[in-house]
């Protein structure tokens, strides 16, 4: 199955500065690619996606890149604020049998200080 | 209603006590998934539901864990004869469905203390 591994587990950052969170995963047939976020005591939510057909995309302060021949992508984060801090997943989706079983990586604490 | 609903929100139970964790999905969902997080862990993947079936169950850790979805709708995890291990967030979430990769929308979990 699939095998996501993510780092740092913990990174901290000054206000303003950027953060970058790097994930790798193990299957080939993974075309799908989200980033959660999850705030202490909160449900994870979903804060950008990205699919196989393309090496970047980007919203805002958030960018994510794919790399599909080395199998890794990342997560970007410019301008960081206070409210950044939480923890972020990384996660990887094959379509097999024609549904998605979305596997997580460890995640990743950012503490941004102010 | 508006979003993922789990019930309890805790749940403190001795070991060896049978449990059971409900998730109610987003209407129109037809996607339910179960996961489990550890503390300082990512969610893990434990079993998916497509409809009334469970199309992955490939998660679930042993033979005490068990899930049904009968109506296509809400969804009951049944943890038999629990052990202190079994202490985690069980986490719920839907999505539209089948080949169709998306976000999927989180309940808030239901904590799960055995003693």
């Amino acid at each position: 199955g699939e095998n996501v591994e993510q780092h740092p587990s913990t990174l901290s950052v000054q206000e303003g500065d950027s953060a970058v969170i790097k994930c790798t995963y193990s299957d080939s047939a993974s075309n799908y690619f989200p980033w959660y976020k999850q705030e202490l005591g909160k449900r994870p939510q979903l804060i950008i996606d990205i699919r196989s057909n393309v090496g970047e995309k980007k919203d805002q302060r958030i960018a994510v890149t794919l790399n599909k021949t080395a199998k890794h992508f990342s997560l970007h984060i410019t301008e960081t604020q206070p409210e950044d801090s939480a923890v972020y997943f990384c996660a990887a989706s094959p379509l097999s049998g024609g549904y998605q079983k979305v596997t997580f990586g460890t995640g990743t604490k950012l503490q941004v200080i102010p | 209603g508006a979003g993922v609903s789990q019930t309890p929100s805790n749940k403190v139970t001795e070991k060896g006590k049978y449990v059971e964790l409900r998730c109610d999905p987003i209407s129109g969902h037809t996607a339910l998934y179960w996961y489990r997080q550890s503390l300082g862990q990512g969610p893990e993947f434990l079993i998916y539901f497509q409809g009334t079936g469970a199309a992955d169950d490939s998660g679930l850790p042993n033979d005490r864990f068990f899930a049904v979805r009968p109506e296509g709708s809400v969804s009951t995890l049944k943890i038999q004869r629990t052990e202190r291990g079994d202490s985690a967030v069980y986490l719920c979430a839907s999505t539209k469905g089948v080949g169709n990769p998306g976000e999927l929308f989180f309940g808030e979990g239901s904590r799960l203390t055995v003693l």
